[in-house]
């Protein structure tokens, strides 16, 4: 079946890193993304890794895919107070033509 | 360039009604796609249209429908609404082609039913 997991929340001091992390179950999707959704807003894309990738590096993003075990984390290093937000990792099915799967969303709290 | 938009950004119904959200994608784009989001499900992929055909549909029942017009503006509707339906629900555009995938959201119609 088609399901994508993340835990509902997550507390970190300014400063800190944050990892986010995703299981997912399609092993033949091609694109594996996160998004982030601050309040108030629609999603917008952080990242995204190809499939055949190991890990992605991006600024302060580091995207690790374990591809044996279905599992995909989003590291944010020095985590700034803007970060709070709700983070999605979503992937594009191979069952049918274009469709996204989504997670159920990180909420991530930055504490001063 | 201009981003996704929907309207209305806020909208509140009773049940038994109807109600009709609008999206215009970023201009260029031919696929839109419809998600629902509450906070105990995460987001639903509804449907998904490209150059006016429906091309995917999540697991929702009849009552949710929706469109696409030839300028790639999209629509959706719930009819008979129930209280389960309040939700953000958000548009999302994208070229559709298969590169990168890449989404574009819209901010959102907050429907409330009561």
């Amino acid at each position: 079946g088609e399901d994508v997991e993340q835990s509902l929340f997550l507390s970190v001091r300014e400063g800190d890193s944050s990892v986010i992390n995703c299981t997912y179950t399609d092993s033949s999707s091609t694109y594996l993304y996160w998004y982030k959704q601050e309040p108030g807003a629609g999603l917008q894309l952080l990242t995204y890794i190809f499939s055949n990738m190991d890990m992605k590096q991006d600024q302060r993003l580091t995207v690790l895919l374990n591809k044996k075990d279905k599992h995909l984390s989003l590291r944010i290093a020095d985590t700034q107070t803007g970060d709070s937000a709700i983070y999605f990792c979503a992937e594009i099915s191979a069952s049918g033509t274009y469709k996204y799967i989504f997670g159920t969303g990180t909420r991530l709290k930055v504490l001063a | 360039k201009a981003g996704v938009t929907q309207t209305p950004r806020y909208l509140i119904k009773t049940r038994g009604q109807q109600v009709t959200l609008s999206c215009s994608p970023i201009s260029g784009h031919r696929s839109v796609s419809w998600y629902q989001q509450t906070p105990g499900q995460g987001l639903q992929f509804l449907f998904e249209y490209f150059s006016e055909t429906q091309r995917n549909k999540g697991n929702f029942p009849g009552r949710f429908s929706g469109r696409q017009f030839s300028n790639s503006r999209s629509e959706m509707n719930v009819s008979t609404l129930e209280l389960g339906d309040s939700a953000l629900y958000l548009c999302a555009s994208s070229l559709g082609l298969g590169n990168t995938g890449e989404l574009f959201f819209g901010e959102g119609s907050r429907l409330t039913v009561l």
